[in-house]
């Protein structure tokens, strides 16, 4: 099965609220995090990423967090925006390769 | 877009025929690969390469061959194409300085019927 994987396959958001997605990993070995954004019809795209050895990075309007402990991530997307509808995977790093989740669709509603 | 370019971006072929899928990427990485995302699956990895003429395979590689004969294409090949390998064909490479993040191509449909 797959190492890591999102709490929830779908999120519905209102326009201006923020959106907390989650994810959780298994693989203690893990040395990096990265969230992608996925639109339809096109490739994932890099939205942020995290070291193992740092519990919270802000981009714009990003925040990814990081929990060792319960080997959790989350990210949180301020005001959230029509565009931001997409689906998001988590995927962790060990070694050379990515393992992926199978990713929340994020919905914004008008 | 990270200079990646897949071909074809969509194509329909026949149980048992052969395909090969065309990643170009422009910025000189060495680290490509390719991975398939099905819906319930996610992305899953099929080949990767570190290197021209140095693969190595993936979670999913049964029924795929790889090849890098020069730094900016890695070509994945369906030798004798099934169903079961309907899906959409992500290249990525591996990006610099950090060497940590995988970026990606916008992918490759693929449906064999």
């Amino acid at each position: 099965g797959e190492s890591v994987g999102l709490h929830l396959p779908t999120l519905s958001v209102q326009e201006g609220d923020n959106s907390i997605i989650n994810c959780a990993y298994s693989n203690s070995a893990s040395d990096y995090f990265i969230w992608y954004k996925q639109e339809s019809g096109k490739g994932p795209q890099f939205i942020i990423d995290i070291r193992s050895n740092m519990d919270k990075r802000q981009g714009q309007r990003v925040t990814v967090l990081l929990n060792k402990t319960v080997k959790h991530l989350s990210l949180q997307i301020a005001a959230t925006q029509p565009g931001d509808s997409a689906v998001y995977f988590c995927a962790e790093k060990a070694d050379y390769k990515l393992s992926f989740g199978a990713g929340t669709t994020v919905t914004v509603r008008a | 877009d990270a200079g990646i370019t897949q071909s074809p971006r969509h194509k329909v072929t026949e149980t048992g025929t052969p395909v090969t899928l065309r990643c170009h990427q422009t910025e000189n990485h060495r680290y490509m690969y390719w991975y398939r995302q099905d819906p319930g699956h996610g992305l899953r990895l099929i080949h990767y390469s570190y290197g021209v003429k140095d693969t190595d395979k993936g979670e999913v590689s049964d029924g795929y061959s790889v090849s890098r004969s020069k730094t900016e294409d890695f070509l994945l090949t369906l030798e004798s194409a099934t169903s079961s390998q309907t899906s959409v064909y992500f290249c990525a490479i591996r990006g610099e300085p950090s060497g940590n993040t995988i970026y990606f191509g916008e992918g490759s449909w693929l449906t064999v019927v």
